[in-house]
């Protein structure tokens, strides 16, 4: 069965800091996709970045990167440099293939505050 | 603006009543997806549609109905609302299932269903 599990229900961080937050995942597909999203206070659901599980290399967008280790079935988001606007629900997703359902399997979120 | 379009925004609805979430898309996607989002449950599939005339089961279907004549317009219904229906409803697209793991899924900005 898919999972995906985010364990930091809340996490603080300083203005212009570097924050991490965790997701970790089980399944038994040889091809899956990761995939992160933030939800800020007016509710929608923002796609920020995403990561094959046959990509060589960790992916980059901007100010977000996912540093994905295949092996500890880990793939957590690293925001650099924190800004006010980046305080939001986090949520970690991930997408199995077709043969397995084409749903997305979501963790339970972890709610980002950047303190000034 | 290309994008998802959902009506209403929010809604306060008696139990036992008859209620339809509309769900629009102008991006042309194959698939469209019906979530629910409950606090400290992440998002949970309720149906899906994979292309137009097509729909499956997501992961909590029950009391709830799909249709898709065409590719633009994914309506979901409550044949007689619950409280336990209570919750944020998000309708999201994708352009192809089938391709893989690497198919995101873009958001609408959800309707916010409250069932007394």
């Amino acid at each position: 069965a898919q999972k995906i599990t985010q364990t930091q229900p809340g996490m603080f961080v300083q203005e212009k800091e570097a924050v991490t937050l965790d997701c970790t995942y089980d399944t038994s597909d040889p091809s899956y996709g990761l995939f992160w999203y933030k939800q800020p206070s007016s509710g929608e659901m923002i796609f920020l970045i995403y990561q094959g599980s046959y990509d060589q290399q960790n992916a980059t967008e901007g100010r977000y990167s996912l540093n994905f280790q295949k092996a500890r079935k880990s793939a957590n988001l690293v925001i650099s440099a924190s800004q006010l606007g980046d305080s939001a629900m986090y949520f970690c997703a991930m997408k199995g293939q077709p043969n397995t359902g084409n749903q997305f399997y979501f963790g339970t979120g972890t709610s980002l505050t950047v303190i000034p | 603006i290309a994008g998802i379009t959902q009506a209403p925004t929010s809604q306060i609805l008696a139990a036992g009543r008859r209620m339809t979430l509309r769900c629009t898309q102008d991006m042309r996607h194959n698939a469209m997806y019906w979530y629910r989002q409950d606090l400290g449950l992440g998002l949970r599939l309720i149906h899906y549609s994979n292309t137009a005339g097509t729909t499956g089961k997501g992961e909590v279907p029950d009391g709830y109905s799909v249709s898709r004549a065409n590719t633009d317009d994914f309506p979901l219904t409550l044949a007689s609302a619950v409280p336990s229906q209570t919750s944020v409803y998000f309708c999201a697209s994708s352009v192809d299932p089938a391709g893989g793991a690497a198919d995101t899924q873009y958001f609408g900005p959800g309707t916010r269903l409250t069932v007394l």
